[in-house]
């Protein structure tokens, strides 16, 4: 069964870059599936970020959601069968809880726990 | 690119049947399929209930059903139960090759 596990600071300066991993387990990162990240800022809604999609051949291709597309970059470390989420010059709009999640065209199947990041000085 | 457009809220009693609408455009719902509904407790992740409009994920009980209408998509509870109770999200695919989510519907089991 797989399992998503978020990591990174709790805590970020404004301005700075927000960096998250996402550990994979039970499932390879490299299967024909996508990777994706989505925040909740507290008591509100889903915002999908992005996602990163491994198809047959190795082919990879990163999507963006468009209010977040300039500042976002999504990357795969296939050796520790992880990918990460960097978000640039964070704001206290930022603040919320990203989750990592497996699945294409927003099929979601599997879920991290969820990691809340807050941007204060 | 807004949210998809889904009622703040709605309410049933046990045993009753509640319909949850999603609404989108032509460059989402209307165009593709790929419609999927998430059911999230407080302080949980979402949970997957509904993919592809109408397909439910091994696990998920038949008293979730999902069916779509030109730009609308809709989740249907029957048989309401008090465990339902919880915030329901739809998401779609979009001709941006994007995904977009509803803004979210709080669901009370009175």
């Amino acid at each position: 069964q797989v399992q998503l596990q978020e990591s990174g600071p709790g805590l970020v300066k404004p301005s700075e870059t927000l960096s998250l991993t996402c550990a994979v387990s039970g499932d390879s990162i490299t299967r024909d599936t996508c990777w994706g990240w989505i925040r909740q800022p507290p008591g509100k809604g889903l915002e999908w970020i992005g996602s990163l999609c491994h198809s047959e051949g190795s082919h990879r291709d990163t999507y963006k959601g468009p209010s977040l597309k300039s500042r976002v970059t999504i990357s795969v470390d296939t050796s520790k069968n992880q990918f990460s989420l960097q978000l640039s010059s964070v704001t206290a709009a930022d603040t919320a809880l990203y989750y990592c999640a497996r699945g294409r065209r927003g099929t979601y199947d599997s879920w991290g726990q969820g990691t809340l990041v807050t941007v204060s000085s | 690119q807004s949210a998809l457009t889904q009622p703040a809220s709605v309410s049933g009693s046990p045993g009753q049947s509640i319909t949850v609408s999603c609404t989108g455009t032509s460059s989402d719902i209307g165009t593709f399929n790929h419609v999927s509904w998430f059911q999230q407790y407080p302080g949980k992740a979402p949970k997957l209930m509904i993919y592809d409009v109408t397909n439910r994920p091994s696990g998920v009980s038949n008293r979730f059903s999902g069916s779509k209408s030109g730009d609308t998509a809709f989740l249907t509870i029957s048989g309401l139960q008090a465990d339902d109770e919880g915030d329901y999200y739809c998401s779609s695919y979009t001709t941006n090759t994007t995904v977009i989510f509803g803004g979210g519907t709080k669901l009370t089991v009175v």
